[in-house]
């Protein structure tokens, strides 16, 4: 079965500490994963995909298949970093689906 | 014009009413897409529209009703809705519907059910 597992609900730091939201995917095939950002108030927006190795806001994540993880790591918070996370997996390849984890909400401490 | 646009932000409907929802985009996606979020929740896929056909309809309940008039325009109908309905529902498009094409999202309409 396809599923994306975000384990932690709620992570919170202190501004300028590492950050690594968690992401596990079960997927047979060849995986496409990606990182969607939900800021207060705005709309939901792509962060970054594995496939692009970007660095966005200084964020980056890298495909593990071994460990079939994708988590997100960024090496110092900022208090604009605080959204919440949402981890999500291509569905079959003939499709548009998105499996979304069930997010985790990044706060970012003073 | 880079946004997908969603009418109206908000919706108070009662259980009798008909109302539908709107979705526009001008980026020349052919692939759109419906979603249910619930407060704190994950959006749940609820349809897929690829070339203005329907191509997924995640077994939602028939008093969701898409359509897709054209490559640009995407509506849900509503009628005979329950309480247990109201979310914020999403818009988003992709340039196709298949592969792994970044999806872009609408800002939602917050839709109350009395």
């Amino acid at each position: 079965a396809q599923r994306v597992t975000q384990p932690e609900k709620l992570l919170s730091v202190f501004k300028g500490a590492p950050v690594e939201l968690k992401c596990n995917y079960s997927y047979s095939g060849s995986p496409e994963l990606f990182w969607y950002v939900q800021y207060s108030r705005q709309r939901l927006q792509l962060l970054l995909r594995h496939i692009s190795r970007e660095s966005i806001k200084g964020f980056t994540a890298d495909l593990n298949k071994g460990e079939t993880s994708f988590h997100l790591k960024k090496p110092f918070a900022q208090e604009e970093d605080s959204a919440m996370y949402y981890c999500a997996l291509r569905g079959p390849s003939n499709t548009g689906k998105l499996i979304f984890g069930q997010g985790t909400t990044l706060q970012v401490k003073p | 014009d880079t946004e997908v646009t969603q009418t109206p932000k908000h919706l108070v409907m009662g259980m009798t009413n008909k109302k539908s929802l709107k979705c526009e985009q001008h980026m020349g996606h052919r692939a759109m897409y419906w979603y249910k979020q619930k407060a704190k929740k994950p959006p749940e896929l609820m349809f897929v529209y690829s070339y203005e056909k329907l191509s997924i309809n995640e077994s939602v309940p028939s008093r969701f009703s898409p359509e897709c008039p054209n490559s640009s325009l995407l509506n849900l109908h509503l009628h005979a809705l329950q309480p247990e309905d109201s979310a914020l529902y999403l818009c988003a498009s992709s340039r196709e519907g298949r592969g792994g094409h970044e999806q872009f999202f609408g800002p939602g309409t917050r839709l109350t059910v009395l």
